[in-house]
């Protein structure tokens, strides 16, 4: 089974640049697609991005859209989430999710995100 | 984008009670619903996929379904580790999509 842990969150001023990581352990890592959902403060869950189990496929919201990189690592298990013009309304508990099914793109039709990691805390202030 | 309009936002209620959340599609979207449970200070977890379906290790006292627009979680017999917040989340389109969340407290 796999376990995530996500690190990198950090106090940051808008507009600078930050990049968190999301440590899976466990086998298995590199046949499943990998997302970022985030939760801002007083929020609900907002779904930031995602990436196939190859990397070939990426997908991102609105939001964050030509602001955020996906990544991954599948020889040492690592995503990332490279994230540029930081922005204020940026602020929030990021978490690093693998989908239950397996192989194809970003998303798939009927997808569902376990496990989670605990997060880490992005906060984009002057 | 499909919205996913999540009733009510928070509800009060005591250890061995049964409550009810309802999720509302913004388009049909089959049976393509998720729920997460969320505890503050702790990964969200998985309860039901594709509507109805419980992962393994989730109890029985969770039970799920629905299709097309309306969409439903039922939680009997309340235990302390259930007073969170609740999301569900459509799985049928891309970007994924989550309701607002409901908070369920003890009352």
């Amino acid at each position: 089974e796999i376990q995530l842990v996500e690190s990198g969150g950090d106090f940051v001023q808008p507009g600078r640049s930050l990049r968190i990581s999301c440590a899976a352990t466990g086998s298995g890592f590199d046949d499943y697609a990998m997302h970022w959902v985030r939760q801002g403060p007083g929020k609900g869950l907002e779904w930031v991005s995602g990436i196939s189990w190859n990397g070939g496929s990426e997908g991102y919201a609105e939001s964050v859209k030509g602001r955020f990189t996906i990544s991954r690592d599948n020889v040492n298990n690592y995503l990332y989430l490279q994230m540029d013009s930081l922005r204020v309304e940026d602020t929030a508990m990021y978490y690093c999710t693998k989908v239950g099914q397996g192989s194809g793109p970003y998303h798939n039709r009927g997808d569902w995100f376990d496990p989670w990691g605990q997060g880490t805390q992005v906060t984009v202030s002057a | 984008d499909i919205q996913m309009t999540q009733s009510p936002s928070s509800l009060s209620a005591s250890v061995g009670d049964g409550v009810s959340i309802t999720c509302r599609a913004s388009q049909s979207i089959s049976t393509y619903v998720n729920w997460y449970r969320h505890k503050p200070g702790e990964a969200p977890r998985l309860l039901i996929y594709a509507s109805s379906n419980l992962p393994s290790g989730v109890p029985s006292r969770f039970s799920a379904g629905g299709s097309g627009t309306e969409f439903f979680l039922n939680i009997a017999d309340l235990r302390p580790e259930d007073f969170a917040t609740y999301f569900c989340q459509q799985s049928y389109s891309a970007p994924p999509t989550f309701g607002q969340g409901t908070k369920v407290e003890i009352k």
